[in-house]
């Protein structure tokens, strides 16, 4: 059973326009909820991450947006920049416990 | 980057034999983990490790087996490889366990034939 659901697959956007990503979770237990962003050949690293106690947070250009009544989350690249292109994989988190994955959206950034 | 090192780093193995991939880190972090990185599947926890000698199952740990007998060290052992372990595997570490940061190694890629 997959508790985080994550879309589109892939996503082709125009250089300065805004990449949008969506997660949706299930186990309302969740209360961690980061993004990562992963090039090809390297491990994922940590982008952005937001708690449950506040309904945006933004560093820069990326912004999370979180609506925990609706049980979804979301990742705003504004202005995107070829370097942007990349894997974005969102998770969720309870406690001390692991961290759940979604299924990855491969952004690609055109000129 | 986090001072995460897996090795080896590209391995190519024959159906059945034994195959044993090695994360080492040295930020003396209490958590360790071990992923699977597959298209359409993105990462999948195999076995974690919240301190020395003390490990877990995750979601798909069949035909994987984990040891820690040092904070550094997190060995994952395929027992008898098989071609569904074709895969590219990621270790990472975090200081507080789930809810909070992990720190991926650069990933070790496992060829089954």
């Amino acid at each position: 059973q997959q508790q985080v659901k994550q879309s589109p697959q892939s996503l082709i956007v125009q250089k300065g326009g805004i990449s949008i990503i969506n997660c949706a979770y299930e186990n309302t237990a969740f209360d961690y909820f980061p993004w990562y962003q992963q090039f090809p050949g390297k491990g994922p690293a940590l982008l952005i991450a937001i708690r449950p106690d506040v309904s945006e947070k933004k560093e820069g250009r990326f912004t999370i947006s979180f609506n925990k009544s609706a049980k979804q989350f979301s990742l705003h690249i504004m202005d995107s920049q070829p370097g942007d292109s990349a894997t974005y994989f969102c998770a969720a988190g309870e406690g001390n416990e692991k961290l759940t994955f979604g299924t990855g959206t491969r952004l690609t950034i055109i000129p | 980057d986090a001072g995460i090192t897996q090795s080896p780093r590209h391995k190519v193995t024959e159906t059945g034999t034994p195959v044993t991939l090695r994360c080492h880190q040295t930020e003396n972090h209490r958590y360790m983990y071990w992923y699977r990185q597959d298209p359409g599947h993105g990462l999948r926890l195999i076995h974690y490790s919240y301190g020395v000698k003390d490990t877990d199952k995750g979601e798909v740990s069949d035909g994987y087996s984990v040891s820690r007998s040092k904070t550094e060290d997190f060995l994952l052992t395929l027992e008898s490889a098989t071609s569904s372990q074709t895969s590219v595997y990621f270790c990472a570490i975090s200081e507080l366990g789930g809810a909070y940061e992990q720190y991926f190694g650069p990933g070790t890629r496992l060829t089954v034939t």
